[in-house]
């Protein structure tokens, strides 16, 4: 069975630093095309990141520079480093799975439950 | 970046009604469109990939159509447990995927 299991949320102050991590089971992380994903009631679902099974990396222009995704092989978890938090970064954190076939036009196929990420002075 | 706007925003439908969704690309995107479920409190759900294509285990009263800018998420007689907000996305520009904004339907 597939899960993906989103841990480290929190509240934390603007200018500070957050690792989200995405436990996965069921596939490999290495294998596969891994984002997150982040949604507000104001902006709705928005993309953030994306790291390729051939580890390159891209970013929304909106965290390019302050964000890293990353990944652990070994443990199979995915990572979002968070740097410079804003108030607009505000938002439940998802990882999601694209699919990478050519049959699933890029979808994403797989999602975590989500980890709250508070900013706030 | 593409844009995705839905149509429309919300909607007040009946057990048993037939609704159709909407989604309008700012750009051409072939068939690299895809809806999601989404539930109060859950994540989103994979419904309709490749603007037509039903995941498995969807129900067939789902349907999708479409292609380059204009598309449609059509439930074909309301269910109970479909009652949900709904989203389009595009997958046609990989390091910049975006979504609609929603549709919420309700009863």
């Amino acid at each position: 069975e597939v899960q993906l299991v989103e841990s480290g949320g929190g509240l934390m102050q603007p200018g500070g630093s957050l690792r989200l991590s995405c436990e996965v089971s069921g596939f490999t992380v290495s294998r596969s095309y891994m984002n997150w994903v982040r949604q507000t009631p104001g902006r709705g679902l928005e993309w953030v990141s994306i790291i390729y099974s051939t580890g390159n990396t891209y970013y929304a222009d909106t965290v390019k520079g302050r964000f890293t995704i990353s990944r652990d092989n070994y443990k199979n978890i995915l990572y979002l480093d968070m740097f410079n938090l804003r108030a607009d970064d505000t938002a439940l954190y998802y990882c999601a799975r694209y699919c990478s076939t050519s049959e699933c036009y890029g979808s994403f196929d797989y999602w975590g439950q989500g980890t709250l990420v508070t900013v706030s002075s | 970046d593409i844009q995705m706007t839905q149509s429309p925003s919300s909607l007040s439908a009946f057990v048993g009604e037939r609704v159709t969704i909407s989604c309008r690309a700012s750009q051409n995107i072939d068939s690299y469109l895809n809806w999601y479920q989404q539930t109060s409190g859950k994540a989103p759900k994979l419904l309709i990939y490749g603007a037509s294509s039903l995941v498995d285990g969807v129900p067939s009263r789902f349907s999708g159509s479409g292609s380059g800018t204009d598309f449609t998420l059509t439930i074909s007689s309301l269910q109970p447990e479909d009652f949900a907000t709904y989203y389009c996305q595009q997958s046609h520009k990989m390091m910049g995927f975006t979504f609609g904004q929603g549709t919420k339907l309700e009863i």
